[in-house]
């Protein structure tokens, strides 16, 4: 049973698209993330939800926009992909925010070409 | 500004022998520490963390040790296996609405 899943997997399109990432989280969690882990491997927060309300919005063009339909929920749009936005995006989920433990999902491998 | 440093992108260890990953940290703020393991096209794993007010906290295998006045933290695996073959995130927060900030990761290699 996955606490944390994603889709699609793998996701390559042309720039310019617009495109969606699904995060579902079968935890019960109120909190959930989305991270993007560049070429260069960090790990870096986008965005945090809590209870469907936005509570972090890191510095991200807002050509992203996550949208929470209810708190098992988090998606990820991305309109007019460019070349820079390839990356792998991981949604996580906490039971709270602050000092909780996050579960992250598999990963979305995204390649804009 | 990389506020948290994992300055070892790899290391390689026998395996049954001691593994020590590293990780440094800038911001005097952050009050707890997790390490995170990570398997090639998985999502990272929770492995262990430590509040600030500790300075060791163990799991059976894995233990992270933390030094506040060095700003520094490891995590040691004894003895280690084939299968702890992964890459290992540090990882630093502040009690509240703050996100986690990871380090860049060390591959670690438990050859048998």
């Amino acid at each position: 049973d996955t606490a944390v899943s994603q889709t699609p997997k793998y996701l390559v399109t042309q720039m310019g698209n617009d495109k969606s990432i699904k995060c579902e989280q079968n935890l019960g969690h109120d909190t959930m993330y989305w991270y993007k882990q560049d070429s260069k491997k960090f790990l870096k927060i986008m965005f945090s939800y809590n209870n469907k309300e936005l509570i972090i919005n890191e510095t991200v063009p807002n050509r992203f926009s996550p949208k929470s339909p209810d708190k098992a929920h988090l998606n990820l749009h991305i309109n007019s992909l460019e070349l820079g936005d390839s990356a792998v995006y991981f949604c996580a989920s906490s039971l709270l925010a602050g000092q909780e433990t996050q579960y992250f999902g598999p990963g979305t491998r995204l390649l804009v070409l | 500004d990389q506020q948290v440093k994992q300055n070892s992108p790899s290391l390689s260890v026998q395996e049954g022998r001691i593994s020590i990953l590293n990780c440094d940290y800038t911001n005097s703020m952050f009050d707890y520490f997790l390490w995170y393991k990570k398997y090639p096209a998985e999502g990272p794993t929770f492995l262990i963390s430590i509040s600030s007010i500790k300075d060791k906290n163990e799991d059976g295998r894995f233990t992270v040790f933390l030094n506040k006045s060095a700003k520094h933290l490891s995590l040691h695996i004894v003895p280690s296996q084939p299968g702890d073959s992964a890459v290992y995130f540090c990882a630093a927060g502040v009690s509240g609405n703050t996100p986690l900030v990871f380090g860049k990761g060390t591959r670690l290699s438990v050859i048998a």
